[in-house]
């Protein structure tokens, strides 16, 4: 067990509909990340929040949008969904302090299908 | 442009053997490898790391060995067992972008007993 948790495990959804995924890190982690796993391609960095701010931002949709709350969980948002974004979404975390470099210690994922 | 490539997509091996995972990159910024193990219908779990300012790090049965001038990384499982069997990811990540980790593409561990 990671420390880190998701829910909701398994979402299935339609094209064109909206789903919030959540995440909650380790107790003490600052920074959260979203990775994007689908069938064709390996795990893709989405973006990072540290301490409720954006830090760096992958190749994330502009459909796609997340946030980090003051007691440090996270939402990564779809949205105007498609068949393509049928995936599993990793949430991650670490306290990677200034001139750190720290571990990312994963969640079990959300399975995200959209019919 | 995949920057971090693992070009054997599966390995078998036998119980009490080594396991020799590889992995390839071409950005010459990145500064710190990982090693990741992934079971069916759970998020990858962390092995070991190494820096690039090292080019062995060992931790119990695993080992990994960095060569710099060559982007070339593998992992070392010795002796392996069954339980070991899962899919290995191989990630990197530079100081500049942050501690966004890029991913290879994964090497599915069979270890037969």
């Amino acid at each position: 067990d990671s420390g880190v948790t998701q829910t909701p495990k398994h979402l299935i959804t339609a094209t064109g509909q909206r789903v919030t995924l959540r995440c909650s890190p380790r107790s003490g982690d600052l920074s959260v990340y979203w990775y994007q796993q689908s069938l064709d391609q390996g795990l893709q960095f989405l973006i990072q929040y540290y301490n409720g701010e954006e830090r760096a931002k992958g190749n994330i949709l502009e459909r796609f949008s997340a946030q980090q709350f003051p007691d440090l969980h996270s939402e990564l948002n779809l949205s105007s969904l498609e068949l393509g974004d049928s995936a599993l979404y990793f949430c991650a975390s670490s306290d990677p302090g200034p001139g750190r470099r720290d571990t990312q210690y994963f969640g079990p994922g959300t399975r995200l299908t959209v019919l | 442009d995949q920057q971090v490539k693992q070009n054997s997509p599966s390995l078998s091996v036998q119980e009490g053997r080594i396991s020799i995972l590889n992995c390839d990159y071409t950005n010459s910024m990145f500064d710190y490898f990982l090693w990741y193990k992934k079971y069916p219908a759970e998020g990858p779990t962390f092995l070991i790391s190494i820096s690039s300012i090292k080019d062995k790090n060992e931790d119990g049965r695993f080992t990994v060995f960095l060569n710099k001038s060559a982007k070339h990384l593998s992992l070392h499982i010795v002796p392996s067992q069954p339980g070991d069997s899962a899919v290995y990811f191989c990630a990197a990540t530079q100081e500049t972008s942050g501690s966004r980790l890029t991913f290879g593409e994964g090497t599915q561990l069979t270890v037969n007993p």
